[in-house]
C-alpha cells in the first residue's frame, strides 16, 4: 500500500512568486492535515481536512495561504505571493478511523529567496 | 491550549549506550500521545503511542516511552542505541475532541557515534 506522497520534495522560488504543494494520501484515508517546519522551530499545525471540508484551518498563518481537496482525494496548498518567511519544511499527514493515527510523507522543503 | 517540551535539542551518546529522551506536555484536556521520529531525508515515522491502558508502551527498533500523568511526562528510552537509531525524534499531543492536530516539540536530535 502507497503511503502518504508529498511532491516536490523541493522547490526554489522567488519571493513574490506562488508555489502550489501537492499531498496524496493513503486510499481511503478521509482526514488529511497540512503541518509546516519553520527552520529551527516546531512542527506546526496548520489546517485539517475531513473528505472533502475544512474541518479546521486555525493554524493558517495568513490569507497568503491557500488548501484544496477538491473531490477528497489529494490536496494542494498554494502560497501566493510567496515570502521569505514561508520557507520552511511542508508536511502532510493522512488517517482513517477512531485511532485517528498520522501518517506522514517525506515532506516538502520551500526555500524562498 | 497545550504545549510540548522537548529538553534537549541535542543528544549525543555512543553506540550500545542506554539513551533517554525527554519530553514534558502542558494541556487543560486529556491528551494523547505520540512519539516521531525522521530519518535523514525521510519522512516522520510514528515510533509508539500512548492511547490508553498500560503507562509503559513498546514502539518500534526497541524504543519505549512511559506515560506519567502526575509528572505530564512521556520520556522515550531505548536501553542499547545502535548507529542507524540516529535520527531527529518528535515529541507530540494530541487533544482528545480538538479534530485530531498534534502539536509537537521542538525535537530531539540523536546522534550515535560508534
Amino acid at each position: 500500500e502507497a503511503g502518504v506522497t508529498q511532491f516536490p520534495s523541493h522547490s526554489v522560488i522567488e519571493k513574490g512568486q506562488t508555489v502550489t504543494l501537492r499531498c496524496d494520501p493513503i486510499s481511503g484515508h478521509d482526514n488529511l492535515y497540512w503541518y509546516r517546519r519553520v527552520m529551527g522551530k516546531e512542527i506546526k499545525f496548520l489546517l485539517h481536512f475531513v473528505k472533502e471540508s475544512k474541518q479546521d484551518e486555525s493554524g493558517m498563518p495568513n490569507n497568503r495561504f491557500l488548501a484544496e481537496r477538491t473531490g477528497g482525494t489529494y490536496s494542494t496548498l498554494k502560497v501566493q505571493p510567496a515570502e521569505l518567511e514561508d520557507s520552511g519544511v511542508y508536511f502532510c499527514a493522512s488517517s482513517q478511523g477512531q485511532k485517528n493515527i498520522q501518517y506522514f510523507g517525506a515532506g516538502t522543503r520551500l526555500s524562498v529567496l | 491550549a497545550q504545549s510540548v517540551t522537548q529538553l534537549d535539542s541535542q543528544v549525543p551518546v555512543f553506540e550500545e549506550a542506554p539513551v533517554e529522551l525527554r519530553c514534558n506536555y502542558s494541556s487543560s484536556v486529556s491528551v494523547y500521545l505520540f512519539w516521531y521520529v525522521q530519518y535523514p531525508n525521510q519522512g516522520l515515522q510514528l515510533l509508539l503511542k500512548y492511547l490508553s491502558g498500560s503507562t509503559l508502551v513498546k514502539g518500534i527498533n526497541g524504543f519505549e516511552a512511559e506515560f506519567n500523568k502526575s509528572q505530564t511526562s512521556f520520556h522515550l528510552r531505548k536501553p542499547s542505541v545502535h548507529i542507524s537509531d540516529t535520527a531527529e525524534y518528535f515529541c507530540a499531543v494530541r487533544p482528545y475532541n480538538q479534530g485530531g492536530k498534534l502539536i509537537f516539540g521542538q525535537g530531539t536530535e540523536l546522534s550515535v557515534k560508534p
